[in-house]
């Protein structure tokens, strides 16, 4: 069964210092990956997608993912972190069946001035 | 690329009252279209799901109801609320086809009370 895990509740960085929120899956075939951001109260926003080419994908607001193959590893990292980057991360893979959306429990990002 | 709108933005209900939600797709036709909800501000749940006009597939079985009366219109419903329906609820839809991008609109912050 396909499955995604963020094994990080929460990770603190300071500003101005490189990010990364850890994402693994678990998928029969090629996995199709995605990031996405919410900021409080509000709806999950697209930051980038891994479908197939150049292991490093480039998304929005500086964001990008490394896709791991031999790890089966997806994360989301960040050169210079900013305090606006806070937010909830959420990783996820689509269901190679009926492209549905299976999602992490989310990692909150804590950007500390 | 499609905006996904929905209202109310907030929504305070008595116990055993009503429920209707909307959600509405601009930019694009025949999306699949989702119900998620958030609680406690962390993972999704995925509630239901529409691939076209009067067909909803049923993630949970719960007390809420879905239905799709047009293209672009997903309608999220109860006929008893019951407290443990409290919560963040998103609309998400995607564009039929090989495009896997789900895009969300900005959620219902429902308190039932």
């Amino acid at each position: 069964a396909q499955s995604v895990a963020q094994p990080e509740d929460q990770v603190n960085v300071a500003e101005g210092n490189p990010l990364t929120v850890k994402c693994t899956y678990s998928v029969s075939g090629n996995p199709y990956l995605f990031w996405y951001v919410q900021y409080p109260n509000r709806g999950l926003q697209f930051l980038l997608k891994y479908i197939t080419g150049d292991n490093l994908v480039k998304g929005s607001y500086g964001f990008e993912a490394e896709f791991n193959k031999s790890q089966t590893s997806f994360h989301l990292k960040k050169p210079s972190a900013l305090v606006s980057d806070s937010a909830l991360y959420f990783c996820a893979v689509r269901d190679g069946s009926n492209y549905q959306l299976i999602w992490g429990a989310g990692t909150k990002l804590i950007i500390k001035p | 690329s499609q905006t996904i709108h929905q209202w109310p933005a907030t929504l305070v209900q008595p116990v055993g009252s009503p429920l209707s939600l909307e959600c509405t797709v601009e930019g694009t036709s025949n999306p699949n279209l989702y119900w998620y909800r958030q609680a406690a501000g962390r993972g999704l749940q995925l509630l239901f799901y529409s691939v076209g006009i009067g067909q909803i597939s049923s993630e949970v079985p719960q007390n809420l109801s879905a239905s799709r009366p047009q293209d672009r219109q997903f309608i999220l419903s109860s006929k008893k609320l019951l407290l443990s329906d409290s919560g963040f609820y998103l609309c998400a839809g995607r564009t039929s086809g090989y495009t896997d991008t789900q895009y969300f609109g900005p959620g219902t912050r429902l308190t039932v009370l």
